[in-house]
């Protein structure tokens, strides 16, 4: 198993463009959650998904959409970057909605300029 | 008021040493408990989860009280592996699987 993937590593925009992250999972979790991650912040929440077809908001959506088409992707939508939204983002994964282990991908280093 | 909060630390400690971190949350709805670990730009990673009675795995021990709404990691014997930031993590019930996460302390374990 791969686990959770994240593409890409690292990515550089300029404010006002779009982009796509991609998160992907082999390992059929309904649960799909997005994370920021700022120094002195600690890990916030933009969106989840609780299954196929399900998503919703999380602490810092704005600026932000996703999609959960099938049970193992869940990409997340940049709309129109602003330097805000410099950071590191995860993407994790669990097997069902209940409090239990997330497992999260290696990440994506957002810079925007 | 932060809905968990750690000390950020650092703690630096020396090899073997025991070092304690403490982690307070303010929803006293929350109902589920745990550390992870997160190595520098690296993903966090589960450590443990906590429970009521208090559970203990190798040299880790982790102690809930829910009374006065903290949580506790004890790492005996430290090795220079230990050195991370542990995020000390809550969700509460009807929260789904939604986790919200300390700042993180950090500990540096020094020869």
């Amino acid at each position: 198993n791969a686990g959770v993937t994240q593409t890409p590593k690292f990515q550089v925009l300029k404010t006002g463009q779009s982009m796509t992250l991609q998160c992907a999972q082999d390992m059929n979790h309904e649960y799909m959650s997005w994370y920021r991650q700022d120094p002195g912040m600690g890990l916030r929440l933009i969106h989840y998904s609780v299954g196929a077809g399900i998503t919703d908001q999380g602490e810092v959506p704005n600026g932000y959409n996703v999609s959960r088409s099938t049970t193992e992707d869940f990409p997340l939508r940049l709309l129109s970057a602003a330097p805000s939204q410099t950071s590191v983002y995860f993407c994790a994964s669990s097997y069902d909605t209940r409090a239990n282990e997330q497992f999260f991908g290696p990440g994506t280093r957002l810079t925007v300029l | 008021r932060k809905e968990v909060e750690q000390d950020p630390g650092p703690f630096n400690v020396p090899e073997g040493a025991t070092v304690a971190f403490n982690c307070t949350y303010s929803n006293s709805a929350s109902q589920s408990f745990f550390w992870y670990r997160q190595d520098c730009r690296k993903e966090p990673k589960l450590l443990m989860s906590v429970y009521s009675s208090g559970n203990e795995d190798g040299r880790f021990t982790a102690q809930l009280n829910r009374a006065s709404q903290y949580i506790s990691l004890l790492i005996r014997d430290s090795k220079l592996s230990d050195s991370a930031t542990y995020l000390c993590v809550v969700s509460f019930t009807g929260g789904g699987n939604k986790l919200t996460f300390g700042t993180g302390t950090q500990l540096k374990v020094e020869l």
